[in-house]
């Protein structure tokens, strides 16, 4: 069974772009959460869908959305690049939004903003 | 609200030796799952043990084991018989229903020769 995929796997853009990265699920899931998390620092929660809908997002401007398509694939955008965007993107996904599932993570999207 | 503690920014172990990596919570809700996460250098999360807070039996998973004691809201990754490639950033998490899941700070393990 394939794991969670991410692309691209690194990705280079200067200040005042846009960034969008991508997230596939492992087959049968349907919540999918974004994780940012900068060079030697834990998890930071962004973003978390379930079933199409934002479920909840962390503490983070409004310049970072995302969106959950039907096939729970998602994708997350990053606009107006700021250098502290810099860091490693983690995607995860679990089978059912309950307290017992297992979140399984992708390789993640390295992100440079120069 | 939600809280994962997680004291010891960085443990060493001798290879071959047993090693307990600390991690302790917070909740209100009687209904929780805590999970502990690996991270090596290569930056991939991979996901070792899951505790259940109404399971009756400590957790385990080949040579990790989860020493869950609910009334100090404490989940302890415990590691047997240490490998060089278990030196990595270890990672404790909650997640309660209907919210999302909340990580600890971390914990970098280094394995000695």
């Amino acid at each position: 069974e394939a794991g969670v995929t991410q692309s691209p796997t690194h990705l280079i853009k200067t200040r005042g772009q846009q960034a969008t990265l991508r997230c596939s699920p492992i087959s049968g899931h349907t919540s999918v959460y974004w994780y940012q998390q900068a060079l030697g620092l834990g998890l930071q929660f962004l973003l978390w869908y379930d079933e199409g809908e934002e479920r909840n997002r962390g503490n983070f401007p409004p310049r970072f959305s995302g969106r959950q398509f039907p096939n729970y694939s998602s994708e997350l955008n990053v606009n107006a690049l700021e250098l502290e965007d810099s860091a490693l993107y983690l995607c995860a996904s679990s089978f059912v939004s309950t307290s017992t599932d297992t979140q399984y993570f992708g390789p993640g999207t390295r992100l440079t903003v120069l | 609200a939600q809280k994962i503690t997680q004291t010891q920014p960085g443990m060493f172990v001798q290879e071959k030796e047993a090693v307990t990596l600390d991690c302790t919570y917070d909740t209100s809700d009687p209904s929780y799952g805590l999970f502990w996460y690996k991270q090596p250098s290569s930056g991939e999360m991979i996901f070792l043990i899951y505790q259940g807070s109404y399971d009756q039996q400590n957790a385990t998973e080949g040579r990790y084991s989860l020493n869950f004691q609910k009334a100090r809201k404490s989940a302890n990754l415990v590691i047997s018989a240490s490998q060089l490639g278990d030196s990595a950033m270890y990672f404790c998490a909650m997640k309660n229903y209907g919210q999302n899941f909340v990580f600890g700070p971390g914990t970098r393990l280094s394995v000695l020769p």
